[in-house]
């Protein structure tokens, strides 16, 4: 299995553009998360899904949306970027409550954004 | 607002010697997880413990967890260099609905050779 794949890997943006991040598993996993990591902020959930179809808002969603058409994928788009988004994004997946796994998530690479 | 707060920020030890993290929160919680990240790299699970334990160890980790207290701490016994990394402690909620996951600020350690 690969796990969690997130491209790009980098990507710098000028304020305003749009574009969408990549995350997809192999894992058959029902929950997948996104988070943002900024320095001294630890993760902050920024949307979740439970399964196709069923997205939410975790804590920090204002300009991002999600979609989750297909268990495998679960893209995020930043519809007009700005500075204050320069932040790494990861990706996370998890096996669905009730499973008798341990709710772990397993999470992605990272893609490091910058804004201009 | 974020659930878990960890102490120290950061940790500077040497090779041998132990480390240990606090994390504390502030709602009920299902379980208590712990997470390394190395430098540029993705979280990876090292431990969890529910709420209905006390103490739950893992090679050279070893997690303890006081409910009534609504804190957590993380041990490395014998740390390494290789061991040199940020560590985050999440809570799953019982009132989060979907099982998400609310992170601390994590404690960045450095093991010294």
């Amino acid at each position: 299995n690969a796990g969690v794949t997130q491209t790009p890997k980098f990507q710098v943006l000028k304020t305003g553009q749009s574009m969408t991040l990549q995350c997809a598993q192999d894992m058959n996993h029902e929950y997948m998360s996104w988070y943002r990591q900024d320095p001294g902020m630890g993760l902050r959930l920024i949307h979740y899904s439970v399964g196709a179809g069923i997205t939410d808002q975790g804590e920090v969603p204002n300009g991002y949306n999600v979609s989750r058409s297909t268990t495998e994928d679960f893209p995020l788009r930043l519809l007009s970027a700005a500075p204050s988004q320069t932040s790494v994004y990861f990706c996370a997946s998890r096996p669905p409550l009730g499973a008798g796994g341990f709710y772990e998530q397993y999470f992605g690479p990272g893609t490091r954004l910058t804004v201009t | 607002s974020q659930q878990g707060e960890e102490d120290p920020q950061a940790l500077s030890i040497q090779e041998g010697e132990n480390a240990t993290m606090n994390c504390s929160y502030k709602t009920s919680i299902n379980n208590l997880q712990w997470y390394r990240q190395n430098s540029g790299r993705g979280l990876v699970h090292l431990i969890l413990i529910r709420s209905n334990e006390r103490e739950k160890h893992s090679g050279r980790l070893r997690v303890t967890l006081d409910t009534s207290k609504k804190s957590s701490s993380l041990l490395i016994t014998a740390s390494r260099a290789a061991d040199t990394a940020s560590y985050f402690c999440a809570t799953d909620g019982i009132y989060n609905q979907g099982g998400k996951l609310i992170f601390g600020q994590g404690t960045e350690l450095s093991v010294k050779p």
